[in-house]
């Protein structure tokens, strides 16, 4: 069964470092996500991404964060600067057209990140 | 704004019973509730999927409802099983185009043997 998948499944890193995190989407989906959850807390969304650009974006995605396509299979979150209260579980997500599958999101097994 | 909320925020039951989660939700405009489960420290599986013109799914031993009008949704999981201990958590698919999901902070069940 095609799955999204995610790399790495766990990273460490110092403030202030740039970290980029990487999903291969199921690969006929059309509609990309980054969703992610801190400890404790809700999953919370953060950018969706569709035809080559941002079609939505959080609060929380700002300027220290960005997405990116670079070929037909790759999806990548980027966080140049890494902050303390970046350490979270991130989660990306795909989906295909609505009447194929009624907009139902499939998900990584996540990434987690933890800022020192 | 699109808030979830999950009720209770913890389960511990015996093994074989039939028990009930609840989810609710402030806008009833939405397009579907998907129901996830989360193993501790691990990822999001996708359980069932509701659109909103529907009024239940059912898999396997889970049946999901949805009373949109009321803002409702309900899992209920039958004969449980130690294997179904794990959080359970609730999305709501907004009506927007980028059917963004808004979720609930989850219920942890825990199944005892």
């Amino acid at each position: 069964e095609p799955e999204v998948t995610q790399t790495p499944s766990h990273q460490v890193t110092q403030m202030g470092q740039e970290v980029i995190l990487r999903c291969v989407p199921i690969s006929n989906h059309l509609y990309f996500y980054w969703y992610r959850q801190i400890l404790g807390q809700k999953v919370e969304f953060l950018v969706s991404f569709y035809n080559n650009e941002i079609s939505e974006k959080s609060e929380i995605f700002d300027d220290q964060f960005s997405v990116e396509r670079p070929d037909g299979s790759n999806f990548t979150l980027k966080i140049r600067s890494t902050k303390l209260e970046d350490s979270a579980m991130y989660f990306c997500a795909s989906r295909w057209r609505e009447g194929n599958s009624h907009g139902e999101l499939f998900f990584g097994e996540g990434s987690r990140l933890t800022v020192l | 704004k699109q808030e979830v909320t999950q009720i209770p925020a913890a389960l511990s039951v015996p093994e074989g019973e039939n028990l009930v989660l609840n989810c609710s939700f402030t806008d009833s405009a939405i397009y579907n509730l998907q129901w996830f489960r989360q193993d501790p420290g691990k990822g999001l599986t996708s359980l069932l999927l509701i659109q909103s013109s529907q009024r239940e799914q059912t898999s396997g031993r889970l049946n999901a409802s949805l009373d949109k009008s009321s803002g409702r949704s309900t899992l209920y999981i039958a004969a449980s099983q130690p294997g179904d201990s794990a959080t359970y958590l609730c999305a709501v698919n907004g009506a927007g185009n980028n059917r963004k999901l808004i979720w609930g902070l989850g219920t942890s069940l825990a199944v005892n043997p």
